[in-house]
């Protein structure tokens, strides 16, 4: 079974660039998350979709970030205009309902330079 | 939101010995604490998980400890072996959103 699948690996940009971050969870899988990690760090929750709908996008900074889920699958995060600080790793994660194991994809590593 | 501190940061030990990684939240209302393993280039991978309602778990060479009255929990991990290098996280929360401490680099020197 597939695992979940990030795209790209890597990416640089220049600062007010815009950035998009693609994910595909584990088929079947209705829970899907964005994560963003930094050097050093614990990843730390970006928003959480149960199928199409954002159920927790508190700590989303909406103000240059946004995500979608269309059809309750793919996943899309989307940055713009980026930042230097936004230099991290996002990771997507799914899991096959609430309340049960969520599971990593690789991340995207993000450069602004 | 929840707070979750993590010691050591960095842990050195020789391969057949036992290794422990330390963590203590501060809400109360936390149910749920998983520990990941996260590997070099790649996504954190759940390794074990406790809940609240229990004190103690155990899988292999694995085991978590609970006390909810202190609020902290521990990783032990022994016969340690040089796969089991890696930096691992724990977390506490709830089943659908749990906050990360800031994670263990183990080195299991051979």
């Amino acid at each position: 079974e597939a695992g979940v699948v990030q795209s790209p690996r890597y990416k640089i940009i220049e600062k007010k660039q815009p950035v998009a971050f693609w994910c595909n969870p584990i088929s079947g899988h209705n829970t899907l998350y964005w994560y963003l990690q930094n050097l050093g760090q614990g990843p730390e929750l970006l928003i959480r979709y149960e199928n199409e709908e954002a159920v927790d996008d508190s700590q989303l900074p909406k103000d240059r970030f946004s995500a979608e889920r269309l059809k309750g699958v793919d996943s899309t995060l989307k940055i713009q205009p980026a930042e230097l600080g936004d230099s991290a790793v996002y990771l997507c994660a799914s899991s096959l309902v609430r309340n049960t194991e969520a599971f990593f994809g690789q991340g995207t590593r993000l450069t602004v330079v | 939101g929840e707070n979750v501190e993590q010691h050591p940061s960095t842990l050195s030990v020789q391969e057949g010995d036992s290794a422990v990684i330390k963590c203590t939240y501060s809400d109360s209302a936390s149910n749920y604490f998983p520990w990941y393993k996260q590997e070099l280039g790649k996504g954190p991978q759940l390794i074990i998980d406790i809940r609240s309602n229990v004190g103690e778990k155990k899988d292999q060479r694995i085991a978590v400890t609970l006390n909810k009255t202190a609020k902290h929990f521990s990783l032990h991990i022994t016969e340690t072996q040089p796969e089991d290098s890696a930096v691992y996280f724990c977390a506490g929360g709830n089943f659908n959103k749990f906050y990360f401490g800031s994670g263990t680099k183990l080195n299991v020197k051979p």
